[in-house]
This record gives C-alpha cells, sequence and structure tokens, in this order.
C-alpha cells in the first residue's frame, strides 16, 4: 500500500516546547517538501529536500528545523523559535528525473498551541 | 517576488452547471501548472497537470493554459454537488523545485 503517511493527526503544543512532525513516504521519491497552511493563505513552503542528507529553506524556514536521514523520511521540528505555530502542516513527495514533477501530499497535520 | 493570483471566491455555481476557476501567475519562466483540489480538513489532491499552451481534458475537466497571458484556468463541465471543494492552482519555474500556490477559490455547487 504505496503512499505519504503523517503522524500524527492532530498535535497540541504547549508554549516553548519543540516539536517533531513524522513524514514517511513509500514511493521510493527523491524530493520531498514540507508546507504550512493558514486560514485564506495559501501553501508556504518550509523545507525541502532533493537527496538524502541534503535539504533547502523555503519561504519560511525560520523557527523550523529538518533532516534528511533516509529517503523514506523527512521530519519537520517545529522549535519554540516559531512564534506563531498554530496551523495545518502538510507533506508532499516528488519523483526526480522523471517527465512528471508532480507532488503528492500526505493527510497533513494539524498542530494547535495551547 | 513570484505570485500566483486566485479569487477567494466562494464561486457559487447550480448542479449541471459549468465552473470556471481562474488564475494568473507573475513569472514567465514558469513551465509547469497543476490545480489541486482540496477538501476542508483534508490534504489537497491533483486533478490536472498542464505544461503546454491549449487545452488539456480530463474527463469533465478542462485545464487551459495561455502563457503570453499569463493564465491559466480550469473548467468543470456537468458540475456535482461532490465537486464543492477549494481548488488550489499551483506554479513551478522551469527547473526549479519550488511550487508557488494561489491561496485557492472556494467552489460551491448547489444541488
Amino acid at each position: 500500500d504505496g503512499g505519504i503517511t503523517q503522524s500524527p493527526k492532530y498535535l497540541f503544543r504547549k508554549e516553548g516546547q519543540n516539536v517533531t512532525l513524522s513524514c514517511e513516504q513509500n514511493l521510493n521519491h527523491d524530493a520531498m517538501y514540507w508546507y504550512r497552511q493558514d486560514p485564506g493563505q495559501g501553501l508556504r513552503l518550509i523545507y525541502y529536500s532533493q537527496i538524502v542528507n541534503d535539504f533547502q529553506k523555503g519561504d519560511i524556514a525560520e523557527g523550523y528545523s529538518v533532516s534528511r536521514e533516509k529517503k523514506e523520511s523527512f521530519p519537520l521540528t517545529v522549535t519554540s523559535a516559531q512564534k506563531n505555530p498554530t496551523a495545518f502542516y502538510l507533506c508532499a513527495s516528488r519523483p526526480q528525473g522523471t517527465s512528471t514533477d508532480t507532488q503528492y501530499f500526505g493527510p497533513g497535520t494539524r498542530l494547535t498551541v495551547l | 517576488q513570484k505570485e500566483v493570483e486566485q479569487n477567494s471566491g466562494p464561486l457559487s455555481v447550480p448542479e449541471g452547471a459549468i465552473a470556471s476557476l481562474n488564475c494568473t501567475y507573475s513569472d514567465r519562466g514558469s513551465q509547469s501548472f497543476f490545480w489541486y483540489r482540496q477538501y476542508s480538513g483534508k490534504s489537497p489532491e491533483l486533478i490536472m497537470s498542464i505544461y503546454s499552451n491549449g487545452d488539456k481534458e480530463d474527463g469533465r475537466f478542462t485545464a487551459q493554459l495561455n502563457k503570453a497571458s499569463q493564465y491559466v484556468s480550469l473548467l468543470i463541465r456537468d458540475s456535482q454537488p461532490s465537486d464543492s471543494a477549494t481548488y488550489l492552482c499551483a506554479v513551478r519555474e522551469g527547473g526549479y523545485q519550488k511550487v508557488t500556490f494561489g491561496i485557492g477559490t472556494k467552489l460551491q455547487v448547489i444541488p
């Protein structure tokens, strides 16, 4: 059963805490992405990774960190430095070096700061 | 700053009508164009991708691209209540990994 999984589905964080959102894919895709979605706004890119052990900042990377130790996994840590982390977080992946450049999304994690 | 513009709506159409969703983009170097559908509380799912000028049809959906006018649209024929969702336009510049998304247009199909 191929696809992209994200966990948890809902996450609550207290002020000052770091939390890590999981993203796993078994599609053998090389590129992976993290987006944030706020009401009334489009998806904004946080970080992306094209290959293992390499990643680049997106448009709103401040207060976030990522790692890419395995091809299948691209976890996102929301640090206490992120001032307004309440949002819907979406992970996506895309195959490299093919004729298609379509991104496929996981089900998302909804993060709420208490 | 690359921009993708969409009217947030809501766009209301009666069941069975044609829904027309529009999107403009600022970067003339853009190469790939996507329409995603997003139901409330869910993640986006791809409906269509289009890469060259003209029309591309898939079932009830037709994507139209005009690079000279920097305009891409999505037509939904025979609209159904199940088509009620937010439709996101996304654009990728050639040679780049990053995709820029519009804010989405909310479509309401009235039975």
